[in-house]
């Protein structure tokens, strides 16, 4: 089991461009939570989805930011017309189940916007 | 509103001396409490949550819900301790973590 994979581990976008984060949960996974992590903070959620489900997005911002886990393929962070302070590491986390105590991380993708 | 924190950014010591990084929260129901670890260039990953009661790589926490803290100790701190620590908890509603802002923890030979 390889983990919690996200790419890519790096991304550079200009301002105005899209970024597109993947996260593929563990095998056996079927809950999935994204985090970002601004520089000098702690991680903050975002928002939590299961298969074609969103769950919870109380942590997402209202404009721009999109995310989908498809039946088939991995969960998608989307950000739209990227400004400088999208600028962060997003985190993924898988578990099996609501009330797994557990969460799997990912080593994250680090977004740069120039 | 749920809330973790941890007041110390660095915690800088020497091997073989004791180590506590601090962790208070605020939380209205029964939380859950974890401690997680990132090692440099590693992913995030779980070191000890307070159910358990465990001990991991001789680290400890005890839940301490009158101070509303849920410190991590270990007594005798090696260099590859260092690492930065989190604190996170859980609420009842769902399986999103709340996380403290982090300490550094430098264990220096």
């Amino acid at each position: 089991n390889a983990g919690v994979m996200q790419n890519p581990r790096h991304l550079v976008r200009r301002r105005g461009q899209e970024a597109r984060l993947r996260c593929s949960p563990m095998k056996g996974h079927s809950h999935v939570y994204w985090y970002r992590q601004l520089p000098e903070e702690g991680l903050k959620f975002m928002v939590y989805l299961q298969k074609e489900n969103i769950i919870d997005e109380s942590g997402m911002p209202k404009e721009r930011f999109s995310a989908e886990f498809p039946k088939e393929g991995p969960s998608i962070l989307r950000i739209q017309q990227v400004v400088r302070g999208d600028s962060a590491a997003y985190f993924c986390a898988s578990s099996r189940y609501t009330g797994d105590t557990e969460a799997f991380f990912g080593q994250g993708t680090r977004l740069t916007v120039v | 509103a749920q809330r973790v924190t941890q007041p110390e950014k660095l915690l800088s010591v020497f091997k073989g001396a004791p180590v506590e990084l601090k962790c208070n929260y605020s939380y209205s129901g029964s939380p859950e409490l974890f401690w997680y670890v990132q090692y440099s260039r590693q992913r995030l990953q779980l070191l000890l949550r307070h159910i358990s009661r465990e001990s991991i790589k001789g680290f400890t926490a005890d839940l301490n819900k009158g101070e509303t803290s849920f410190h991590l100790k270990k007594p005798f701190a090696q260099e590859e301790d260092s690492a930065m620590y989190y604190c996170a908890l859980k609420n009842n509603a769902g399986n999103m973590l709340t996380f403290g802002g982090g300490t550094r923890l430098m264990v220096k030979p």
